[in-house]
């Protein structure tokens, strides 16, 4: 089971937003991120806890190991407030969690 | 243009079967398992199972074993996602994703979805 924290974040824009994920057994770094804008298809963001995706800005970084995870947003954006997923693929079947809806401030 | 474009929205009666196709383009169809989630209205994602295009093989998760039927049509480079004995609680948005080729099982590519509603 992946659980997210917090459920909502009110966030305002330029600043820092911190979304964390915690896995019920260890699963390494095989965590991937995803981003959700409303009506869309989820984006993957970040994958093996810290890798980025192809064509995802600098300031989206991933850290950490086992079963603590973090997805942080440097300096938020307008199109960074959407629903954030993590997934574990370590175990089988693989999950997600039920996601961070990051909103403005 | 890589892609996975999917069918439009569908209505369906409880106990029947709905069946949503995604079209791949783009990349070599054979190379990337497809796998297929669903997001219940407001709710998060669930994964369903996969499909290996190059040799039809399937997986499913245990909750839709003997429901589900994963299926694709080389010729025209498109995977099936089909749904038996409809209820209620079917009613979601269907994505298919496309499974990155290191075996590792994460999505690099999403189709637009497709919302089966399930209504009487």
């Amino acid at each position: 089971v992946m659980t997210q924290s917090p459920a909502t974040l009110s966030v305002s824009p330029g600043e820092r937003a911190t979304l964390s994920c915690r896995a019920s057994q260890i699963v390494h770094t095989n965590v991937a991120w995803y981003q959700q804008q409303p009506g869309q298809a989820p984006r993957l963001l970040m994958y093996d806890a810290s890798t980025g995706a192809t064509g995802i800005p600098d300031r989206f970084s991933g850290s950490g190991s086992g079963t603590e995870f973090t997805l942080t947003i440097s300096s938020l954006q307008s199109e960074d407030f959407a629903v954030y997923f993590c997934q574990q693929y370590n175990g089988w079947p693989q999950t997600f969690g039920r996601g961070t809806k990051l909103e403005i401030k | 243009q890589v892609q996975l474009v999917q069918s439009g929205a569908d209505v369906r009666k409880p106990g029947a079967s709905v069946r949503v196709s995604c079209k791949s383009s783009g990349y070599t169809f054979t190379r990337h398992y497809i796998h297929w989630v669903r997001q219940a209205p407001g709710q998060g994602l669930e994964w369903m199972g996969w499909i290996n295009p190059r040799n039809g093989g399937t997986d499913y998760v245990q909750k839709f074993q003997g429901r589900v039927a994963m299926t694709r049509d080389t010729s025209i480079e498109t995977t099936y996602m089909e749904l038996r004995g409809l209820t209620s609680d079917d009613t979601a948005v269907y994505y298919c994703a496309r499974m990155v080729t290191s075996g590792d099982y994460f999505f690099d590519l999403w189709g637009q979805g497709t919302l089966v509603t399930v209504s009487s």
